[in-house]
């Protein structure tokens, strides 16, 4: 399995703060994402990286920012925790060809927002 | 617009038996459609990867199919064991420029009982 882990795996915080997500892989991938698991939803895509200081928005961006300053590292950043963003979060590294690359998941992180 | 629904959502079968999920899909343009695994409180794990041309591929006792003509997928379980209780995930690939643009279904939820 590719390694790939995410701090911290759970995080209480109130509304209004902010809040930062690792993850960190060893694959030397290019490509990681950031998605958000919710009941009754499929995983939806916040933010995508195809490199180093290259990233771009997914379909759940809004409230959500991300960086990427080396290859193993992807930061997901709330910069002003809302409810709503109570979640599950959940990084991925991909490795081979854009389209049919295997993506491995990290185990995820269990954000609360009171 | 893309879509992948699951069928049903939640199963319980005892050990031993058989099942077989259900994933239909409407995703333009089409790449490749995935399975994943996921066990309470850990990241998808990656079961089976089909293209266009791919009508069955197993791992195990899993067996996917897909019939790109008719957008449906099944995912069968053969000889179900306690350990395979877990969330499965259909996941669609639609072919995109810059990023593995991936529609993930909402999950079935399978118990296996003794």
């Amino acid at each position: 399995d590719a390694g790939i882990t995410q701090s911290p795996r759970h995080k209480v915080t109130e509304t209004g703060t902010p809040v930062t997500l690792r993850c960190h892989q060893t694959e030397n991938h290019r490509y990681m994402y950031w998605y958000r698991q919710d009941p009754g939803h499929g995983l939806r895509l916040i933010h995508y990286s195809y490199g180093v200081k290259d990233t771009d928005k997914g379909e759940v961006s809004d409230g959500y920012s991300v960086s990427r300053s080396k290859t193993e590292d992807f930061l997901l950043t709330l910069e002003s925790a809302t409810s709503s963003q109570t979640s599950v979060y959940f990084c991925a590294s991909q490795t081979g060809e854009v389209n049919t690359g295997e993506l491995f998941f990290g185990e995820g992180s269990r954000l609360t927002v009171l | 617009k893309n879509q992948v629904e699951q069928s049903p959502q939640s199963l319980i079968i005892l050990e031993g038996k058989n099942c077989t999920l259900q994933c239909n899909y409407t995703v333009s343009p089409f790449s490749n459609l995935r399975w994943y695994k996921q066990d309470t409180g850990r990241g998808p794990v990656s079961l089976t990867i089909m293209t266009f041309s791919e009508n069955t591929k197993s791992n195990g006792r899993y067996t996917a199919t897909l019939d790109a003509d008719t957008k449906q997928s099944s995912l069968h379980i053969t000889a179900s064991q306690l350990s395979d209780s877990a969330s499965y995930i259909c996941v669609v690939s639609a072919a995109s420029g810059g990023y593995n643009k991936l529609i993930f279904g909402a999950g079935t939820r399978l118990a296996v009982h003794p």
